[in-house]
């Protein structure tokens, strides 16, 4: 069974610019949650998609937001990019949303903002 | 709302010593508590998690913690480590109800380094 894929690996940008990630979750996982992962403060929640319906979404501009597709990949985007928001954006997936169902994570998009 | 402690930042440890790595967390509810290993370049990897029952929890890698209620703590140990375990750290919690019990609150890590 494959793994949670995130694309691009790395990624590039100046500031202004908007960027679009995405994470193909495991197969048969409805669930798909978005964390930011920054040397300063570490690993925060962005928000939790569950049938193609955001359910959470933690404390960040409305610069980030995100999708799900019937086929439960999801894609996050950043409008107006700054410097801050380089960082490692990692997806997670898991089957159900139960709250102590195991979550899979991805490798990343490891953003960087010139 | 919760929060999470890791006490400390860097861990050095020689190979084959037993490690200790700290974690406090703060909530007015009951939650379920979490730890995580992240290996260099990777995406994060579930060590072991306390839902309930026995305070005494064993994960893979031989690594195992104790939950305690009154110190509202959660420390993770291993008694050997190897040179492998070289990787950060991270402690979590999650809310067992409501609306954040579908997200995670993570500490800021602990770097562990086992020195040959």
């Amino acid at each position: 069974k494959a793994g949670v894929t995130q694309t691009p690996r790395y990624l590039i940008k100046t500031r202004g610019q908007q960027v679009t990630l995405s994470c193909s979750p495991i197969s048969g996982h409805r669930s798909v949650s978005w964390y930011q992962q920054t040397p300063g403060q570490g690993l925060q929640f962005l928000f939790e998609y569950f049938s193609e319906t955001q359910r959470n979404k933690g404390n960040f501009p409305g610069r980030f937001s995100g999708r799900q597709f019937s086929n439960s990949r999801s894609e996050m985007n950043v409008s107006t990019l700054e410097l801050g928001d380089s960082a490692l954006y990692l997806c997670a997936s898991r089957s159900d949303r139960v709250t102590n169902e195991k979550l899979f994570f991805g490798s990343g998009t490891q953003l960087s903002v010139l | 709302a919760q929060s999470v402690t890791q006490l400390d930042s860097q861990v050095p440890v020689f190979e084959e010593a037993p490690v200790e790595l700290r974690c406090n967390y703060s909530s007015s509810v009951s939650v379920y508590l979490f730890w995580y290993v992240q290996y260099p370049n990777q995406g994060l990897q579930l060590l072991l998690k306390y839902l309930s029952g026995s305070t005494l929890v064993k994960g893979i890698n031989g690594f195992e913690a104790e939950f305690n209620k009154s110190q509202t703590s959660f420390h993770l140990r291993k008694p050997s480590v190897h040179i492998s375990d070289t990787a950060e750290y991270f402690c979590a919690v999650s809310p067992l109800v409501g609306a954040g019990s579908y997200q995670l609150t993570f500490g800021k890590g602990t770097k562990l380094s086992v020195i040959p």
